[in-house]
């Protein structure tokens, strides 16, 4: 079966630096996402990789190995306001998205 | 209006009802989708209309019935539903010819089914 892990919840503190993790078990590959989703709100597109590598964006990074199904994103010099879930969808052979349950982040002052 | 929107945002119904969800987008996108966000469960893609045409059904129960009249709007009708129907409903439209055509969302309905 098709399969997209990533951690429940996450904690860190405003300023710091945080890493969401993403591994992927699907039938085929046609590009890794990953949105932001704040309580009560549409998730919203934050990047897209279908190439090994960093795409860098801001704050936000991804990063993208398809040799090991894996896929991380890194929020750099956190702020209240990314306090939201993470989620981490994976395009399939069929080109349909499968999505993580995603991982909510938890910053503290 | 921009981007896409939904109404109702919030809807509480008995499971004798019948009612509608409403999407419409406003980006000029050729595909729209519905999908079912249940608390800390993955979305589950429920249909998928490309250029009007359905071209996904996820085994969705008959109780939910799509239509998309156009390109731009979208519609999930409801009835007799369960309990456990009870979740965010969420539409989204994407442009299938980008590179990448991220999918772009609603801020959901939520509904409660008593």
């Amino acid at each position: 079966g098709q399969n997209i892990d990533q951690p429940t919840e996450m904690t860190a503190t405003e300023g710091a630096i945080v890493q969401i993790n993403c591994t992927y078990q699907t039938s085929g590959f046609n590009g890794l996402f990953w949105y932001q989703q704040h309580a009560g709100e549409a998730p919203t597109f934050l990047s897209y990789n279908v190439l090994d590598g960093l795409e860098e964006k801001g704050r936000f990074s991804s990063f993208l190995s398809r040799s090991k199904g894996y896929s991380y994103l890194l929020l750099k010099e956190l702020q209240m306001k990314d306090s939201a879930s993470y989620l981490c969808a994976v395009r399939d052979s069929n080109y349909q998205l499968i999505w993580g349950a995603g991982t909510k982040l938890i910053i503290k002052p | 209006e921009t981007g896409v929107t939904q109404t109702p945002r919030h809807l509480v119904m008995g499971m004798t009802n019948k009612k509608s969800l409403k999407c419409e987008q406003h980006l000029g996108h050729n595909a729209m989708y519905w999908y079912k966000q249940s608390a800390k469960k993955p979305l589950e893609l429920m249909f998928v209309y490309n250029f009007k045409e359905q071209t996904e059904n996820n085994s969705v129960p008959s109780r939910f019935s799509p239509e998309c009249p156009n390109s731009s709007h979208l519609f999930l009708h409801l009835h007799t539903l369960q309990p456990e129907d009870s979740a965010l409903y969420l539409c989204a439209s994407s442009q299938e010819t980008s590179a990448s055509y991220e999918q772009y969302f609603g801020p959901g309905t939520r509904l409660t089914v008593t």
